[in-house]
């Protein structure tokens, strides 16, 4: 399927848990984001990439990591999962730099 | 920080009734992009201005973008039940950074 897809569309996991939530794109985009959305306070970027092996903190890196072994792959880590962690994360993907984003379709992550 | 201020924040209207967003900044910005959340789903970008003072129109929405790059409007002529959603202003800041920052976003309701 052409375009960006994120798995799962939703998680329910529980408080200390490792959960990882992946994404794709199929445009070849250098840029990949990861935003958390939460009410009251809009879409939050926590990391981005500008390609391959080259990731950058943004504004609520705390508690994630993140990697991009592949351009098409861009999978964001919770170490530790904390009820804090609950929110919808959306992954997005650019062709340059402050570029139109296209967006994914979102993951829903509750802890416990 | 550069911060960019939606409002109205919620805004209820009947169909047929025209409408205004607003998104706006102290920082100037290389481009801005308005974007549309349906519930459930990711956003959806529907326009990107980037010179000052220009108007873009899109069907029934009119985007202009502040002379002074500080800030943007959407207008709604004859608002329908189908143009409910989430409205998110982001900006790419001047220099081209890969990041966007987004407001909170406007949350417009027409009624039938």
């Amino acid at each position: 399927d052409a375009g960006i897809t994120q798995s799962p569309r939703y998680k329910i996991t529980e408080t200390g848990r490792q959960v990882t939530l992946m994404c794709h794109q199929t445009w070849s985009h250098s840029y990949m984001f990861w935003y958390r959305q939460d009410l009251g306070h809009g879409l939050r970027l926590i990391y981005y990439s500008a390609a391959a092996d080259i990731t950058d903190k943004g504004e609520v890196p705390d508690g994630y990591v993140v990697s991009r072994s592949k351009t098409e792959n861009f999978p964001l880590t919770l170490e530790s999962a904390t009820r804090s962690q609950t929110s919808v994360y959306f992954c997005a993907s650019t062709s340059w730099r402050g570029g139109n984003g296209f967006f994914g379709p979102g993951t829903r992550l509750t802890v416990l | 920080t550069q911060l960019l201020e939606q409002s109205p924040q919620f805004l209820s209207i009947q169909e047929g009734e025209n409408l205004t967003v607003y998104c706006n900044s102290s920082s100037v910005f290389s481009s801005l992009q308005w974007y549309r959340q349906e519930p459930g789903e990711g956003p959806v970008l529907l326009v990107t201005v980037v010179t000052g003072g220009e108007v873009k129109k899109l069907k029934r929405l009119t985007f202009q973008f502040g002379d002074a790059r500080k800030d943007s409007s959407l207008h709604i002529t004859a608002a329908q039940p189908g143009d409910t959603g989430l409205y998110l202003c982001a900006g790419a800041s001047r220099g081209g950074s890969e990041k966007l920052v987004f407001g909170k976003g406007t949350k417009l309701t027409v009624n039938p």
